[in-house]
Order: C-alpha cells, then sequence, then structure tokens
C-alpha cells in the first residue's frame, strides 16, 4: 500500500518547456488535490478534483492545467514553465471532499 | 477571507518537556481541522483530524484541542523528543475541501 505517489521527484526546466507531474493514489479515494509550497507564502491550492470526472480551480491555478485520467490518476501540466513556477509540488487525496488528506512526497521543480 | 496563524513561528525545548503549538482561524465555519508533520525536504504526514463537531482527538502522545468559537485549536505533545523535531502545520478544511494552511511552527527538541 503505498499511498500517494508522485513522479518525478527532481525535475529543471528551461523557461517556455512544458511537462507533466504525474500523481496516483491506491487508497481508493474520490478526492485529489494539487499544491505548491513556496518560502514565505506556505501551502496554496492549485486545483483539486472532488471525484473522477471533475476537476475546479484553487487559489493559484494560472499557467497549470490538469487532468483526472481515472479515480487513481491526477496530473499536473504546465504548458509553458516559467521562473515563477519553482516550487514544490505536493499531491494530496482524500477519501471524501471534506476529509483527511494524504499527501505525496512532492516533485521539487526549477524553471531556469 | 479564512487566515490562519500559527504562533510561535519556532519552538526550541529540551528533551522531556510537553510541547504546546497552536492555531489559530479567523472564520468559524470551518468543516474540521487538521495537524501535519513536515520534515525538511519531504511531504506532509497526517497527524490528527479534528472534525468541526468534535472537541478533543489523541493519537498516542498527541491530542488536539478544537475550540470554534474562539478560532483556536492546539496541539500537544506529551514527553517530546529528538525525533519531534520538524515543523508542524495545522490546516482548516472548508465545506468544499480546500485546506488553508497556517505558515508552521519549527520545533527542535534538544538531547
Amino acid at each position: 500500500n503505498a499511498g500517494v505517489t508522485q513522479t518525478p521527484k527532481f525535475q529543471v526546466l528551461k523557461t517556455g518547456q512544458s511537462m507533466t507531474l504525474q500523481c496516483a493514489q491506491d487508497m481508493n479515494h474520490n478526492s485529489m488535490y494539487w499544491y505548491r509550497q513556496d518560502p514565505g507564502m506556505g501551502l496554496r491550492l492549485i486545483y483539486y478534483s472532488a471525484s473522477e470526472g471533475t476537476t475546479d480551480k484553487g487559489e493559484v491555478p494560472n499557467g497549470y492545467n490538469v487532468s483526472r485520467l481515472n479515480k487513481r490518476e491526477f496530473s499536473l501540466r504546465l504548458e509553458s514553465a516559467a521562473p515563477s513556477q519553482t516550487s514544490v509540488y505536493f499531491c494530496a487525496s482524500s477519501g471524501e471532499l471534506q476529509g483527511e488528506q494524504y499527501f505525496g512526497p512532492g516533485t521539487r521543480l526549477t524553471v531556469t | 477571507k479564512q487566515e490562519v496563524t500559527q504562533i510561535p513561528a519556532a519552538l526550541s525545548v529540551p528533551e522531556g518537556e510537553n510541547l504546546v503549538l497552536n492555531c489559530s482561524f479567523t472564520d468559524s465555519a470551518i468543516y474540521n481541522l487538521q495537524w501535519f508533520r513536515q520534515d525538511p525536504g519531504k511531504g506532509l504526514t497526517s497527524l490528527l483530524l479534528i472534525q468541526s463537531s468534535q472537541r478533543e482527538q489523541t493519537s498516542g502522545r498527541l491530542n488536539a484541542s478544537l475550540d470554534k468559537s474562539s478560532g483556536r485549536s492546539t496541539l500537544y505533545i506529551a514527553a517530546s523528543q529528538p525525533g519531534d523535531s520538524a515543523t508542524y502545520l495545522c490546516a482548516v478544511i472548508s465545506s468544499w475541501g480546500k485546506l488553508q494552511f497556517g505558515a508552521g511552527t519549527q520545533v527542535v527538541v534538544t538531547p
């Protein structure tokens, strides 16, 4: 039982490049989330998916897109990376929308 | 807009002392409140979830209380150990599932 897994663990991009961050959970959770963590700003919600087939914007969605591929997987895409997107990205899941959230280990992204 | 504050920002205690970490929030219309631990360079580990109808929740040496009317939660860690050194984050959960985080309290337990 791996919980929430994220790939890759580290990534360096040049400005303008694109990439997709992958997230999967094996807890049969309905809801999944993407956060970014920045020094001095704390953790902020980018997008969330209340259930398979639905996605909604969080606090800081600009520059990102998401796909809820199935119940297990929720990906985050940066179409044209910018230095302001340098951050640590966390995926989380919960059984229900208001329930306890479980976090993955994070992806450390640097955009130069 | 919900604001979550954690005081103090940093705390250093000798091993064996009890830890008291505070979390306050401005909007009492919360659904749940969750406490996390984060080790340097790592992800967040869930410690306790307190539902809005509960006053406290316990797990081993950890006890968290919730007073919605005053907008406060307190995490108590009994008999601290060096392995408790980490950053502790509280987060309030709104009705649609959004976690609003505090900035965290960095704890160092010295042997």
